[in-house]
């Protein structure tokens, strides 16, 4: 079992359509949660992180957890074609320095 | 305010050389950890350094070391090089540890023939 899995897609939504993007993970110590936007042949850039249960909203982005079913999502409303890109979720645990990535779900947002 | 930066931003070695890779963090954060990402895959955790000590290791191979200077920049060496450790290199710094928000550098593309 992967620590952290994510579906690769791609994930396709018209313009202006909600799209969810979701995430797993294994370890019930985890305690950090983010999300990181990767365009192709760019670094990740941090978009949201979320300690606690419940729905974290940003804009656009809304981040969701849930401890007990040890999943975490991103919600993208108004999607719009600049949205197309790698959606890296990202886990920690408090304490143990290391943070373990997913492998990323493209988005494509159709014109 | 600059962000990460990591040099150089593209490498070629030969199997069997050693790298160093560099990295300076955002001004004030204490915290820098290191990368590697295959083409497809997310970023896999290499090392995390914080106030000079080190304070995670991931799956990797003794080959990849790390250090972290009084200024809190860094630096990753990787010894003996294969083919397989053809990646880019992403170094991320952070004000306090790995799990609080961490902010990306442009990466180093290391492409080993």
């Amino acid at each position: 079992q992967k620590e952290v899995e994510q579906n690769s897609g791609p994930l396709s939504v018209p313009e202006g359509a909600i799209a969810s993007l979701n995430c797993t993970y294994s370890d019930r110590g985890s305690q950090s949660f983010f999300w990181y936007r990767q365009y192709s042949g760019k670094s990740p850039e941090l978009i949201m992180f979320i300690y606690s249960n419940g729905d974290k909203e940003d804009g656009r982005f809304t981040a969701q957890l849930n401890k007990a079913s040890q999943y975490v999502s991103l919600l993208i409303r108004d999607s719009q074609p600049s949205d197309s890109a790698t959606y890296l979720c990202a886990v920690t645990s408090w304490g143990y320095q290391k943070v373990t990535f997913g492998i990323g779900t493209k988005l494509q947002v159709i014109p | 305010d600059a962000g990460v930066t990591q040099s150089p931003t593209h490498l070629i070695k030969t199997r069997g050389q050693q790298v160093t890779l560099r990295c300076s963090p955002i001004s004030g954060h204490k915290s820098v950890s290191w990368y590697q990402q295959v083409l497809g895959q997310g970023p896999q955790f290499i090392f995390q350094y914080y106030e000079k000590e080190e304070r995670g290791r991931g799956n990797f191979p003794d080959r990849f070391s790390a250090r972290q200077f009084p200024n809190y920049s860094s630096e990753l060496n990787v010894n003996a090089l294969l083919l397989g450790d053809s990646a880019l290199y992403l170094c991320a710094s952070a004000q306090q540890g790995a799990d609080t928000e961490a902010f990306f550098g442009q990466g180093t593309r290391l492409t080993v023939v």
